[in-house]
């Protein structure tokens, strides 16, 4: 069974960092493209990054709000997608969700951890 | 920057067909997905590469893509089916949301 579970979510201060993290289970994680997706409270979908399998390149790739910002790390060794975020604003609030990458869509979710930017 | 457009809402009574469209610039040449999102929960994908329905998605779903619009089609649509959904794909290595439609189910 595919599991993703989210954590590092909390309360940050605007233009502090933080880094959240992703475990991975019941799947080959290494072979599998990995994606970030968020949602601000009662808005809608808004895709953060994905971070390619190292067979593909390992590349990344960054939603126009974030780049420059953020960044998304793998660690396939134990099965762990990060994501490292600098310069946080109070807009950046959301619930953040990794997702599996397969045929072109997000085939799998965790439940998502939610972070606060707020002085 | 590609942008894929949504009707926020959409009504249907249980038992009547529901229709959610999702407008692109030559939509149809690209790839489509569309994720359920009910309250509180994770969204979960229902339809992929256009048409195709993930296991355990029940056949009363289904999806079209051509020219500039791609529609989810729920049939015969049950209180459960009640959720937001989005539509989804690639531009250029990026992905892109509609901003989401609200199916009322009344």
């Amino acid at each position: 069974e595919v599991q993703l579970v989210e954590s590092g979510g909390g309360l940050v201060k605007p233009g502090g960092s933080l880094r959240l993290s992703c475990a991975a289970s019941g799947f080959s994680f290494g072979k599998t493209w990995m994606s970030w997706v968020r949602q601000a409270p009662g808005k809608g979908l808004e895709w953060v990054g994905l971070i390619k399998s190292d067979t593909d390149g390992g590349t990344t790739d960054y939603g126009a709000l974030v780049k420059g910002r953020f960044s998304i790390s793998r660690d396939d060794s134990r099965d762990t997608l990060h994501l490292h975020m600098n310069s946080l604003k109070t807009e950046d609030t959301a619930i953040y969700y990794c997702a599996t990458v397969h045929v072109f869509s997000l085939n799998f979710w965790g439940q998502g951890t939610l972070l606060t930017v707020s002085s | 920057s590609y942008e894929l457009t949504q009707p926020p809402s959409v009504s249907v009574s249980p038992g009547q067909s529901a229709s959610i469209t999702c407008s692109g610039d030559n939509l149809g040449g690209k790839y489509v997905s569309w994720y359920q999102q009910k309250a509180g929960q994770s969204p979960v994908v229902v339809i992929f590469q256009d048409d195709m329905r993930p296991s355990g998605i029940p056949e009363r779903m289904s999806g079209s893509n051509s020219g500039n619009t791609a529609t989810l089609t729920i049939s015969g649509t049950q209180p459960m089916d009640e959720a937001d959904y989005y539509c989804q794909t690639w531009d250029r290595n990026t992905v892109i949301f509609g901003g989401g439609t609200k199916l009322t189910v009344l």
